[in-house]
């Protein structure tokens, strides 16, 4: 019930182009849904993040799309460039739990950005 | 202002030796948390802080212990490595229980 799925596993988009990453999570009792983005050879830097009381929120380039129904969100990249080329991971988390904000993480999806 | 820094950046052991990790978080942050990332297998949970004290710990063996200092940096210990404890590990502070987390650049063990 920890589990977050997330797909594709990796993804391959001209610039310009629209890059989708879905996710998909179990437990009910998450409350937090954020986004990390890393580049090789360093750690997940936080991208954006949602809470389930919002259905979509979007900052510059980067929208999450949220489903509490459905179980699911998603990252929208608009107008991909060469330079979000990187490995995006989604995560959710209980923050009113007694876990404090541990997260659980999907398995990543690596994204090319072609010229 | 500074991010969370981690330290070695890299570090290689052998089979059976201990490996010690350290993470220096955000300043005003109180939590600390450890992950581990391992090839193929994602970020696992390791373990979490607050206030000088261990609050949560993921699924690994006992042998994967940690402490937080007074001054809210942290230790994350391994013992007796194993070949498959290679990983980056990757220390993210938060201000608060409930706050976002922010990571370091993580420390890249290798075990022989």
């Amino acid at each position: 019930q920890q589990q977050v799925k997330q797909s594709p596993q990796s993804l391959i988009v001209q610039k310009g182009g629209i890059s989708i990453i879905n996710c998909a999570y179990e437990n009910t009792a998450f409350d937090y849904f954020p986004w990390y983005q890393q580049f090789p050879g360093k750690g997940p830097a936080l991208l954006i993040a949602i809470r389930p009381d919002v259905s979509e929120k979007k900052e510059g380039r980067f929208t999450i799309s949220f489903n509490k129904s459905a179980k699911q969100f998603s990252l929208h990249i608009m107008d991909s460039q060469p330079g979000d080329s990187a490995t995006y991971f989604c995560a959710a988390s209980r923050t009113l739990g007694a876990a404090g904000n541990k997260l659980t993480f999907g398995g990543g999806t690596r994204v090319l950005v072609k010229p | 202002e500074a991010g969370v820094t981690q330290s070695p950046t890299h570090l290689i052991k052998t089979r059976g030796q201990q490996a010690t990790l350290r993470c220096s978080p955000i300043s005003g942050h109180t939590s600390v948390y450890w992950y581990q990332q391992a090839l193929g297998l994602g970020l696992q949970f390791l373990l979490w802080y607050d206030e000088g004290e261990e609050r949560n710990r993921g699924n690994f063996p006992p042998r994967f212990s940690g402490r937080q200092f007074p001054n809210y940096s942290s230790e994350l210990n391994v013992n007796a490595l194993e070949l498959e404890d290679s990983a980056l590990y990757l220390c993210a502070s938060s201000g608060g229980v409930r706050g976002p987390l922010f990571f370091g650049e993580g420390s890249r063990l290798t075990v022989l």
